[in-house]
């Protein structure tokens, strides 16, 4: 079976610019999340889907930033007026989402966002 | 807040030795998982290891093994006999298994060499 899959791998635009980054994940995976991973730095969490719901959306740095998941499966997180500081690479994880369980996060190849 | 951190920012290690990498965490919660992840340079995060705290046995994963002390909340990484696809960052990370969010706090990375 394939893996988390991400589009694009990469993504360069202009500070101001709208951009949307787009998450597959693993086929029957309920549970879906978004980090961001800026340079020399661990990632950070963005975002948790349980089904189609946003279970935790604390990790939005700001009003910006987007993300839905209308149909329990891929996943698009979505940044408005862009800005250099939005430049990362932004990871996307998923994982089966068993009731009571803590399940292993199987992670996509990220995104790397260019911002200039 | 849960924070994780990883004191050694770069290490070396020649084939066929073995390095341990260092990670201890903060938090007030009793029940949670530690996990270390892997990160070569084609950016998937894979994982290495898991271990849940409730388990007082050190996870293994063949090469792998871990050094888990609760009350120094302490989480070091083995690697045996390292190989260079062993090469990468390493980064901690840990989860807390209450409040309904699986989100991952991770440090900062430690980037490991392996030298022939």
């Amino acid at each position: 079976g394939a893996g988390v899959s991400q589009t694009p791998s990469n993504k360069v635009t202009e500070k101001g610019k709208y951009v949307e980054l787009r998450c597959d994940p693993i086929s029957g995976h309920t549970a879906l999340y978004w980090y961001r991973q800026s340079l020399g730095q661990g990632p950070e969490f963005l975002i948790y889907f349980q089904g189609t719901g946003a279970a935790d959306d604390s990790g939005l740095p700001n009003d910006r930033f987007f993300a839905v998941r209308p149909e329990g499966s891929v996943s698009t997180l979505k940044i408005q007026r862009t800005e250099r500081g939005d430049s990362a690479v932004y990871l996307c994880a998923s994982s089966p989402g068993l009731a009571g369980g803590t399940d292993t996060q199987y992670f996509g190849p990220g995104t790397r966002l260019t911002v200039l | 807040a849960q924070t994780v951190t990883q004191s050694q920012p770069e290490m070396s290690v020649q084939e066929a030795e073995t390095v341990t990498l260092s990670c201890t965490y903060d938090t007030s919660e009793s029940n949670y998982y530690l996990f270390w992840y892997k990160q070569p340079p084609s950016r998937q995060m894979i994982l290495v290891i898991r271990q849940e705290a409730y388990k007082q046995q050190n996870a293994t994963e063949n090469r792998f093994s871990v050094n888990f002390q609760k009350a120094a909340k302490s989480f070091s990484l083995k690697i045996s006999d390292s190989q260079l696809g062993d090469t990468a960052m390493y980064f901690c990370a840990f989860m807390n298994t209450q409040g309904g969010s699986e989100k991952l706090v991770f440090g900062k990375g430690t980037k490991l060499t392996v030298n022939p």
